[in-house]
């Protein structure tokens, strides 16, 4: 029982266009929400996050949506750069309530931008 | 600065060995997990710790150990290896006030055959 999904798997976009990853959760407890960057052969690396208290988060060319009604929460990269061809994880959390900051994360979309 | 360390890097195991993944970290943090990811799938939570002497179960716990006798070290120990244990593991580590921010370490990627 997938708690966080992201159902697609990838994304080709042009560069200097925009790029929208989506993410969706079913857990009503989840409070805390983030995005991870992930290159091959490294550890995922904190991109962005957002607090269940904001519908938005903004931090340079990235920003994330959340709709805690519809329980859905996006990623746009504008403008998208050759760089940023990687693969993005969406995580979710319950909070200071859970022991141990536990994250559950979704199963990545794969971006490639094309120069 | 290091951040989070994990040796080895590539491993082959035959089926019924074991083995430890070594994890250390040097940001002084609290928190510490393993996570696993097997492909086209996301990270899975296999067991964290929030302090020296203190570790849990995460989400697949089975066919795994783990210790945490300092604070730095989190070692995870697979004791009668399994095909269904091929997977890239990865160990994070974070401060609790940090809102959930991990810091992972660069994977050990294993195969059990």
């Amino acid at each position: 029982d997938q708690q966080v999904k992201q159902n697609s798997p990838s994304l080709s976009v042009q560069e200097g266009r925009i790029s929208i990853l989506n993410c969706d959760y079913t857990n009503s407890m989840f409070d805390y929400f983030l995005w991870y960057k992930k290159y091959p052969a490294e550890g995922p690396t904190f991109l962005i996050s957002i607090s269940s208290i904001k519908d938005k988060n903004e931090d340079g060319r990235f920003t994330v949506f959340l709709n805690k009604s519809a329980k859905h929460l996006s990623l746009h990269i504008v403008p998208s750069q050759p760089g940023d061809s990687a693969v993005y994880f969406c995580a979710a959390s319950e909070g200071p309530k859970a022991a141990g900051n536990k994250l559950t994360f979704g199963g990545g979309t794969r971006v490639l931008v094309k120069p | 600065n290091a951040g989070v360390t994990q040796t080895p890097k590539f491993r082959i195991l035959k089926i019924g060995q074991s083995m430890t993944l070594q994890c250390t970290q040097d940001m002084n943090h609290n928190y510490m997990y393993w996570y696993r990811q097997d492909p086209g799938m996301g990270l899975k939570l296999i067991y964290y710790s929030v302090g020296a002497g203190i570790t849990d179960k995460g989400e697949v716990p089975n066919g795994y150990n783990v210790s945490r006798s300092t604070t730095e070290d989190f070692p995870l120990r697979l004791e009668l290896a399994a095909p269904s244990q091929t997977s890239v593991y990865f160990c994070a580590s974070s401060y609790p006030e940090t809102n959930e921010k991990l810091f992972f370490g660069s994977g050990t990627q294993l195969s059990v055959l």
